[in-house]
């Protein structure tokens, strides 16, 4: 079956302008998650979604970044006025609900976002 | 906060070597603790984990046994192969549903 795809897989951009990356779930997850990896380091939390509902939106590094979630589906992270720090790969992840330890989250390849 | 420590990379071992990724973590509470890996051009996958204290999660020829005397999580396999070679990632669970992660270890297996 199909697992978590993410689009594009690369993104570069002029600092200044808007982004939107997109993440397709495995059908069927209520859990969805959004991590961030800057280059020689470990992931980030960002954002987690249970349906379309983000009941924790702590891990977001800055106003500049929104995300939503619509149809229990397909999510979408926006980052506003791009800097070069935002510059990383920005993973998302699904599962069939929360709790890690017990539901697996299984992870798109990525969309790795480059801010000249 | 929770926070993950692993090996800094990266390794390279010939194949069939032993391989040995260190990994301790700091948490409050029980945690639950992982190993992802991720090949090449691919995204990451869980390889194994253990959700308490002594247990042994095993996965491919990998095992990692919880040691909460040590807060340690070793990753160790007996014979690489050529294959194995990916960027293999700790993580740690202490509550609710966010993964905290390591920096990440990159091996490379050469023939």
């Amino acid at each position: 079956g199909a697992g978590v795809s993410q689009s594009p897989s690369n993104k570069v951009t002029e600092k200044g302008k808007d982004v939107e990356l997109r993440c397709d779930p495995i059908s069927g997850h209520t859990a969805l998650y959004w991590y961030r990896q800057r280059l020689g380091q470990g992931l980030e939390f960002l954002i987690y979604f249970q349906g379309n509902s983000a009941p924790d939106k702590s891990g977001l590094p800055s106003d500049r970044f929104s995300a939503e979630r619509t149809g229990e589906s397909v999510s979408t992270l926006t980052i506003q006025r791009t800097q070069q720090e935002d510059s990383a790969v920005y993973l998302c992840a699904s599962s069939l609900t929360r709790t890690p330890t017990y539901n697996e989250q299984f992870f798109g390849p990525g969309t790795r976002l480059t801010v000249l | 906060g929770d926070s993950v420590t692993q090996m800094e990379g990266p390794v390279t071992l010939s194949e069939e070597a032993f391989l040995t990724i260190n990994c301790t973590y700091t948490a409050t509470g029980y945690p639950s603790l992982f190993w992802y890996v991720q090949y090449p051009g691919e995204g990451l996958q869980l390889l194994l984990k253990a959700t308490k204290a002594d247990d042994k999660g095993s996965n491919k020829g990998f095992e990692a046994t919880y040691r909460k005397e040590t807060t340690s999580f070793h990753l160790e396999k007996g014979s690489v192969q050529v294959s194995d070679s990916a960027v293999y990632f700790c993580a740690l669970a202490s509550s609710g549903y966010a993964l905290n992660f390591g920096k990440g270890t990159s091996l490379l297996v050469t023939p």
